[in-house]
């Protein structure tokens, strides 16, 4: 299963309201999960199946979608919310990642 | 929290075998979860490797699959990656991660916890 995201890079300013999405190629259900990964780190997971956050993530981080549109909403994006962020999908196998979209803060 | 902690050469010559082991601390390995492989090459983004159970079941990425052995050794809470006939396109960050099963919900949290990530350069 093939994960497209878009953008691929987003240049955004400290308050904006981002959204990044991700397209399967075939239904996944909600079989869908985001990551953040910073410069140097591993990833962090963000979102399990489509919309239910992860333990410990900021409440401005939310997801929605199923089938095979899936989308990641950062509300009042931080400073600290620059990172490449990935999807990734575990209906079937092999599991795959999205390319990545990569946010800079302006 | 469970911590994961990858660990092997950072070197390995082109045809040779890429070794690495990840141990697994704040938690059993043989527990009802699935250990898992995910490697990133340099500037770029993340291919899923292979999973592993501590009975020894296994899946594999079928690009990898004829190259890959991910192997458990619960005696010492470790699992391990083994990549032979390695060329410069297995140049890469790679990662031990967990799937964790939750008992409350029946379903597995995806690569909930990640190792920091091992450099692993082919070169002669």
């Amino acid at each position: 299963i093939v994960l497209t995201q878009s953008p691929d890079f987003q240049s955004v300013t400290p308050k904006e309201k981002v959204t990044i999405t991700c397209r399967a190629s075939q239904s996944i259900g909600s079989s869908l999960h985001w990551y953040q990964q910073k410069p140097d780190q591993s990833p962090k997971l963000l979102i399990k199946y489509a919309s239910q956050s992860f333990s410990g993530v900021p409440s401005r981080f939310s997801g929605s979608g199923s089938g095979t549109d899936f989308t990641l909403t950062i509300n009042s994006l931080e400073a600290e919310d620059a990172a490449t962020y990935y999807c990734h999908q575990s209906s079937s196998l092999p599991y795959t990642f999205g390319q990545g979209t990569k946010l800079e803060i302006k | 929290h469970v911590q994961l902690q990858e660990s092997g050469p950072g070197l390995v010559k082109p045809s040779g075998t890429l070794s690495l082991t990840c141990d697994v601390s704040g938690g059993s390995i043989g527990s009802s979860n699935w250990w898992s492989w995910v490697r990133q090459p340099p500037g770029k983004g993340l291919e899923w490797i292979g999973e592993i159970y501590y009975s020894g079941s296994t899946n594999y990425n079928p690009s990898l699959k004829s190259r890959v052995t991910i192997s458990v050794d619960m005696s010492k809470n470790q699992f391990s990656l083994k990549l032979n006939s390695v060329t410069a396109a297995d140049t890469a960050v790679y990662y031990c991660a967990r799937k964790y099963y939750d008992l409350l919900t029946g379903y597995y949290v995806h690569l909930d916890f990640w190792g920091q990530g091992n450099l692993v350069t082919v070169s002669s």
